[in-house]
C-alpha cells in the first residue's frame, strides 16, 4: 500500500527566506506526483504536477524536483513572502488514479 | 464561470440523520472524487467515479454512499452507519481517467454532528 510522508509537519522562516519542502513515498509505480496549497478551510490548489518520466517542473519561484528510484520529492520555494504561509501537501497518483497524500506542511512566513 | 461547487459551506447533523452533500462541475470533466481531511492530515478518498453510472469505493468508503446519475454531479451522503462523520469533505474533478492530469478541487463542506 503506497504510503506518503511529509517532513516537517510546519516550518516557520522569516521573509525572503528559501522554502524546502520534502515529500517521501514507498511505492515508485507512480504516473505523476503533484504539489498542491491550502489555505485554512478552503479547497486545494495545484501547484506543480511531475509526470513519471520527469525530473522537475518550475512555475514562477516554484520548483520541484523527483526522484523516482528513491521515492522523493522537493518542493522549493525561492525568496518567500508572507502570501505563501499555507499548508503544502504533495500527492502521486499510481494505478487506479487515485491520489494518495501526505500529511501536509504548514509553513508560516513572518514579516 | 467554470469550476466546481460545493454545499453547504458548513452542515450539522444529529445523531442518526444521513445528510448528503453536493458536487457540481461544469468542467465537462470525466471523473469526480470524493474525500474527507481531518484536522492536520491530509486527505483520504471515499469514492471515485470515473464515468457516469459507475463509482468505486475508495480507502474508507464504510458508512458512505454516492451516485452518478449525470457527468455533472456527485453527491455523498454520509449516514447513520458513519460512527464520526465531524470533518471537511472536498470534492474533485479530472478531465479524464488518463492518470495525466491533475485534480481540481472544489471548496469543500464542513460536517459538524451534534
Amino acid at each position: 500500500k503506497q504510503e506518503v510522508t511529509q517532513i516537517p509537519a510546519a516550518l516557520s522562516v522569516p521573509e525572503g527566506e528559501n522554502l524546502v519542502l520534502n515529500c517521501s513515498f514507498t511505492d515508485s509505480a507512480i504516473y505523476n506526483l503533484q504539489w498542491f496549497r491550502q489555505d485554512p478551510g478552503k479547497g486545494l490548489t495545484s501547484l506543480l504536477l511531475i509526470q513519471s518520466s520527469q525530473r522537475e517542473q518550475t512555475s514562477g519561484r516554484l520548483n520541484a524536483s523527483l526522484d523516482k528510484s528513491s521515492g522523493r520529492s522537493t518542493l522549493y520555494i525561492a525568496a518567500s513572502q508572507p502570501g505563501d504561509s499555507a499548508t503544502y501537501l504533495c500527492a502521486v497518483q499510481a494505478a487506479g488514479n487515485k491520489l494518495t497524500f501526505g500529511g501536509g506542511t504548514r509553513v508560516l512566513v513572518k514579516p | 464561470d467554470g469550476g466546481i461547487t460545493q454545499s453547504p459551506k458548513y452542515l450539522f447533523r444529529k445523531e442518526g440523520q444521513n445528510v448528503t452533500l453536493s458536487c457540481e462541475q461544469n468542467l465537462n470533466h470525466d471523473a469526480m472524487y470524493w474525500y474527507r481531511q481531518d484536522p492536520g492530515q491530509g486527505l483520504r478518498l471515499i469514492y471515485y467515479s470515473q464515468i457516469v453510472n459507475d463509482f468505486q469505493k475508495g480507502d474508507i468508503a464504510e458508512g458512505y454512499s454516492v451516485s452518478r446519475e449525470k457527468k455533472e454531479s456527485f453527491p455523498l451522503t454520509v449516514t447513520s452507519a458513519q460512527k464520526n462523520p465531524t470533518a471537511f469533505y472536498l470534492c474533485a474533478s479530472q478531465p479524464t481517467s488518463a492518470g495525466t492530469d491533475t485534480q481540481y478541487f472544489g471548496p469543500g463542506t464542513r460536517l459538524t454532528v451534534l
